[in-house]
């Protein structure tokens, strides 16, 4: 089965400064998707963010980037210029493609804070 | 506002009863999922239909069922209610199951239904 390891319960960033959340993953599946969606307070699943597998380039939108090491199954998430709507719990997220593609397997989320 | 409604936004009902959790999912979508996310599970996945049929299921507990009608709306429906159920439950829908156009099979999240179990 497949697992998703958010490793950071909790990380904390000033306001314009970088931070990096991490997420490991385990499959055996060679089509596959990984995601990073925000919870804010509203309780509302936002996605940020979305790499397919069989892509080597790394994916980003606006101030948000990932890191994708396929081999070391690592997948971590870079917030450049942090913002204080950028704290949210954010979670870690998995789908095989295919006939498989949106069962989501989800880590246990990293509660983020934007000091001023 | 992500287009996939979810209702009620929050419910309060008591053990032993039952309760239905309505979807509709954004327009176009044929595809509709539904999450729990609790405390102590965290976020799973139940169950998933396309176009009216079951595709796959999750960690779907026998008491819990859903189906998806021709209009494409989802129901969750929920009986024999225990005080481990409350929780969050997410519908998301895409546009099709699998991920063959997958820039555009994106999952979109309603904004849940909240459930509470006295």
């Amino acid at each position: 089965a497949q697992t998703v390891t958010q490793s950071q319960p909790e990380m904390s960033v000033q306001e314009a400064e970088t931070v990096t959340l991490s997420c490991t993953y385990d499959t055996s599946e060679s089509d596959y998707y990984l995601f990073w969606y925000k919870q804010p307070p509203s309780r509302q699943m936002i996605l940020v963010i979305r790499q397919e597998a069989y892509k080597q380039q790394n994916a980003t939108e606006n101030r948000f980037s990932v890191n994708f090491q396929k081999a070391a199954k690592s997948f971590s998430l870079k917030i450049s210029d942090s913002q204080l709507g950028d704290a949210a719990m954010y979670f870690c997220a998995y789908s095989a493609g295919g006939t498989s593609y949106g069962k989501l397997t989800f880590g246990q989320g990293t509660i983020l804070t934007v000091h001023p | 506002d992500s287009g996939v409604t979810q209702t009620p936004k929050h419910l309060i009902t008591a053990t032993g009863q039952r309760v239905t959790l309505r979807c509709s999912p954004r327009s176009g979508d044929l595809s509709v999922y539904w999450y729990q996310q609790s405390l102590d599970q965290g976020l799973q996945f139940l169950i998933q239909y396309y176009n009216g049929e079951e595709r796959a299921k999750g960690n779907i507990l026998e008491r819990f069922s859903a189906q998806q009608f021709p209009d494409l709306h989802s129901e969750l429906n929920l009986s024999s209610l225990e005080l481990g159920d409350s929780a969050l439950y997410f519908c998301a829908s895409s546009l099709r199951t699998g991920a063959f156009f997958s820039g555009a099979n994106v999952l979109t999240f309603g904004a849940g239904s909240r459930l509470t179990v006295l």
